[in-house]
């Protein structure tokens, strides 16, 4: 099982400029999640998902992100335009509810965004 | 509304020295209770949890928790820690539906030589 996957690992980009974070669930996991943390504000629930479907965005911090589950394999995080404050590890966490579920997410190893 | 305090925002210790990372949770329905670990540059990795049977769960490397329902607490202890331990802790409770967890601020261990 290779896990949770986020692409980019690393990323530096300008002031203004949209910026997209990947990530692909566990296979048959149904529950994604988006976090971000920081150090002035810890670790923060931006938005999740369940069969593809937002359950709830009201963390995420301004219309400039947005998120989309097209299929159950794979989701994005879009930031645009981008500003130095978007600063952040983002990580993306799968989870299996639902009928013989284990209740933990899995995290992906993160993307740390620069925006300089 | 579930809610999650960990009191303890640092904790430097000795090597081979007990530790003692503090949770306390705040629930209205079934309790079910994580510890997350975070080492530098890493994502979270599930330590233990607790969800139902026993009130003492172990994990594989000698952290032990105990739910405590009285005292609405989920207290991480290791009786003797190694410097591999420094690491990020961070106590979580399930949420309802969908397994969304709600975390704690975390608490940095520094175990020290």
């Amino acid at each position: 099982d290779a896990g949770v996957i986020q692409s980019p690992r690393h990323e530096v980009t300008e002031m203004g400029q949209e910026v997209t974070l990947r990530c692909k669930p566990i296979s048959g996991h149904n529950s994604l999640f988006w976090y971000r943390q920081t150090m002035m504000r810890g670790l923060e629930l931006l938005i999740y998902f369940n069969n593809n479907v937002p359950i709830d965005d009201s963390g995420m911090p301004e219309d400039r992100f947005s998120a989309k589950m097209p299929n159950a394999s794979f989701s994005t995080l879009k930031i645009q335009p981008s500003e130095p404050r978007d600063s952040a590890v983002y990580f993306c966490a799968s989870s299996q509810p639902g009928a013989g579920r284990s209740y933990e997410q899995y995290f992906g190893p993160g993307t740390r965004l620069t925006v300089t | 509304a579930q809610s999650v305090t960990q009191l303890d925002s640092q904790v430097p210790v000795f090597e081979e020295a007990p530790v003692e990372l503090r949770c306390n949770y705040s629930s209205s329905v079934s309790v079910y209770l994580f510890w997350y670990v975070q080492y530098p540059n890493q994502g979270l990795q599930l330590l233990l949890k607790y969800l139902s049977g026993s009130t003492l769960v172990e994990s594989i490397n000698g952290f032990e928790a105990e739910f405590n329902k009285s005292q609405t607490s989920f207290h991480l202890r290791k009786p003797s820690v190694h410097i591999s331990d420094t690491a990020e802790y961070f106590c979580a409770v399930e949420a309802g539906g969908y397994n969304k967890l709600i975390f704690g601020a975390g608490t940095r261990l520094a175990v020290h030589p």
